[in-house]
């Protein structure tokens, strides 16, 4: 079937501009979880989403960053005032209620603001 | 696509040898490990998982080994093929959370 899908791949965004990346988890996975990687590191998480209510929201870096997912499947993260240090990969995860653990990424999506 | 890893140590095998990843860890709450293989331009890839009250896990061609004293986890590969080759990171998710803390990572390149 079907992975986790996230839109667009590629985003090039000015300093200053919103920017709205999108993911698309698994049919039927409840949980979603949002990850920022840095070249060269490690996933860091960002937040974590059960159906459509946010539980965690723990490693947003600055109340810049805002995620939703208002139907419980699709969800979106959105950068405000983009900086330069935005610049990352932009990793999304779904796991289901079977083993919440195993979370399978997306592609991800690679920002670089210039 | 980007590349992953690009500071990374490095462990380079030959073709069919066995490798062995090592990872230490940071949380001694924490209650699941994971180790996932990640290839450039793509989204890290599910290896296997093991439990806080496990040891030991196989699975096809590959074992995870969790040592609790030492806070520490490997990951071995028999018979390395050149589609191993990637960026590998170990992941702990702290007891009563799904969030995964990712390791560093470690760049595996397979020698043919």
């Amino acid at each position: 079937g079907a992975g986790v899908s996230q839109s667009p791949r590629y985003k090039v965004a000015k300093r200053g501009q919103d920017v709205a990346l999108r993911c698309d988890p698994i049919s039927g996975h409840v949980s979603l979880f949002w990850y920022q990687q840095a070249l060269g590191q490690g996933p860091e998480f960002l937040t974590y989403f059960q159906n459509e209510a946010q539980l965690d929201k723990s490693g947003l870096p600055s109340d810049r960053f805002f995620a939703e997912r208002p139907e419980g499947s699709v969800s979106t993260l959105k950068i405000q005032r983009t900086q330069q240090e935005d610049s990352a990969v932009y990793l999304c995860a779904s796991s289901s209620t079977g083993n919440p653990y195993e979370q399978y990424f997306g592609p991800g999506t690679r920002l670089t603001v210039t | 696509g980007e590349s992953v890893g690009l500071h990374l140590p490095t462990l380079s095998v030959q073709e069919g040898d066995n490798s062995i990843i090592n990872c230490a860890y940071s949380n001694s709450a924490s209650d699941y490990f994971i180790w996932y293989k990640q290839e450039s331009g793509k989204g890290p890839q599910f290896i296997i998982d093991i439990r806080s009250n496990m040891d030991k896990r196989q699975g096809q061609r590959v074992t995870v080994l969790l040592n609790k004293t030492v806070k520490h986890l490997s990951l071995q590969i028999a018979a390395t093929q050149p589609g191993d080759s990637a960026v590998y990171f170990c992941a702990e998710a702290p007891y009563g959370t799904y969030k995964y803390i990712f390791g560093t990572g470690t760049r595996l390149k397979v020698l043919a």
